[in-house]
Order: structure tokens, then sequence, then C-alpha cells
């Protein structure tokens, strides 16, 4: 069982919809990252977590530390989110030590 | 916040081959993380570069395979040596900043494709 599970792995979504990916983790960490992986391979920080709830623009993540999961949504979805969405967790106090998801692939059709 | 110059940003190499691929970042850090993504995988850390000292490398990955250089606070290579189709993936450095609240600045990625 991986560390870091991400649901779901794929989402298709119309414009406009809210969308919702997930992340669970097993290991005990000080933060959590939620990524944008764009076509090319390169990687945008989002968002990086410890307690509670962080809003930019759109985006709105959230973490529980307690159950070990955190969410990413997406209000009214566009078509240029569509891209890659991964959740890291920062294990053992360093910030190299990145456990990362698998990603979860989202497509926003116009 | 950092902003990470990574090249090339992608490659098509003939397997026996080496590629270097370098990271400038924009402002002095510490520690430089060096990162694979094969296919439809996580991302993996291979090793941390830290200037002025070797390269630590995590479990499964070699120093003669992979080998890295950190010559100042704003640079860092990492040499993909002895290619093989088993090294074709996207390969990112990445950088933390400072501070409690922290985040991680990655590269553009590098696409490697190896023939």
């Amino acid at each position: 069982k991986n560390e870091v599970e991400q649901s779901p792995q794929n989402l298709t979504a119309q414009e406009g919809e809210f969308i919702t990916i997930n992340c669970s983790y097993s290991v005990g960490i000080s933060a959590l990252h939620w990524l944008q992986q764009h076509p090319g391979g390169g990687i945008v920080s989002l968002f990086m977590l410890s307690s509670g709830k962080k809003k930019h623009g759109r985006l709105i993540a959230t973490i529980n530390i307690q159950e070990k999961h955190s969410s990413l949504h997406i209000t009214a979805s566009h078509p240029r989110d569509s891209a890659v969405y991964i959740c890291a967790v920062v294990y053992g106090g360093s910030q190299g030590n990145l456990i990362f998801g698998k990603g979860t692939k989202l497509s926003v059709k116009p | 916040s950092a902003v990470i110059s990574q090249k090339p940003s992608r490659d098509i190499c003939q397997r026996g081959t080496s590629l270097t691929i370098q990271c400038q970042v924009d402002s002095q850090v510490t520690m430089m993380f060096w990162y694979r993504q094969q296919p439809g995988q996580s991302l993996t850390l291979i090793a941390t570069a830290n200037q002025g000292s070797e390269a630590t490398y995590e479990s499964g990955f070699v120093i003669d395979k992979f080998p890295i250089s950190r010559p100042n606070l704003t640079f860092s290579t990492l040499t993909v040596s002895n290619m093989s189709p088993e090294d074709s993936s996207i390969y990112l450095c990445s950088v933390p900043t400072q501070g409690r609240e922290s985040e991680a600045f990655f590269g553009q990625g590098t696409r490697l494709t190896v023939v």
C-alpha cells in the first residue's frame, strides 16, 4: 500500500463544475503540499498546509491531521484547470523528504 | 519565493550515452533536491545536493549512475549516465524555502526519452 493515496486517479468534468480531489496518507507528517503538474512535466506549488484550510482564488485546500486526509477543491472549473494534481506530504521534518501521491489527472471540458 | 530554471526541457538520447540536466535558482539555497518521475509513477527523491559536500543518495540510487554537482548555492547538475530505456522519465529539481510556512519550488522538468 502506498503511503500517500489519491482519488480519483482520473477525473473528467464539465466547465463550471465543482471538483474535489482527495488525499489520504498513512505516515506522520509535518505538512502537506498540493502541486499542479503541467503536460511538459513542470510543477507549481499550489498550497502548503499544516492545519485547517487555505484559499487562493478558486482553489481551496483543507487538511484534517487527525484523520490523515486532505482535499483540494476547485470551484467554477475551467478548461485551463486541466492538469495533474499531486498531493505530497512532508515526512521526517525535512523539506526534501516529500512522499508523493501518484496524482489525479483532471480534464475540464468546455 | 524562488524561481528555478531547469534545462533541457526535453531530450531524446541514445542508450549508452549520458545527459546532464542543469538547475539554476535565482536565490541562494542550502539544499537542492533531484526527483525522478517514471511513467505512471509518483515522484521519487533521487538525492539531496548540499553545497560544499557530496550529495546524499536515496536507496536505489547511486552516484556512479546519477552523479550530481553543486558548485555554488544557486546551481546544480544531475547527470544520467550510461542511459537505458528504463531511464526514460521526467527529472525535476526542487528547492525548499525557509521559514515555518515554507513551500517547495520545482523546476520545469526535463522529459527524457532513451531510445
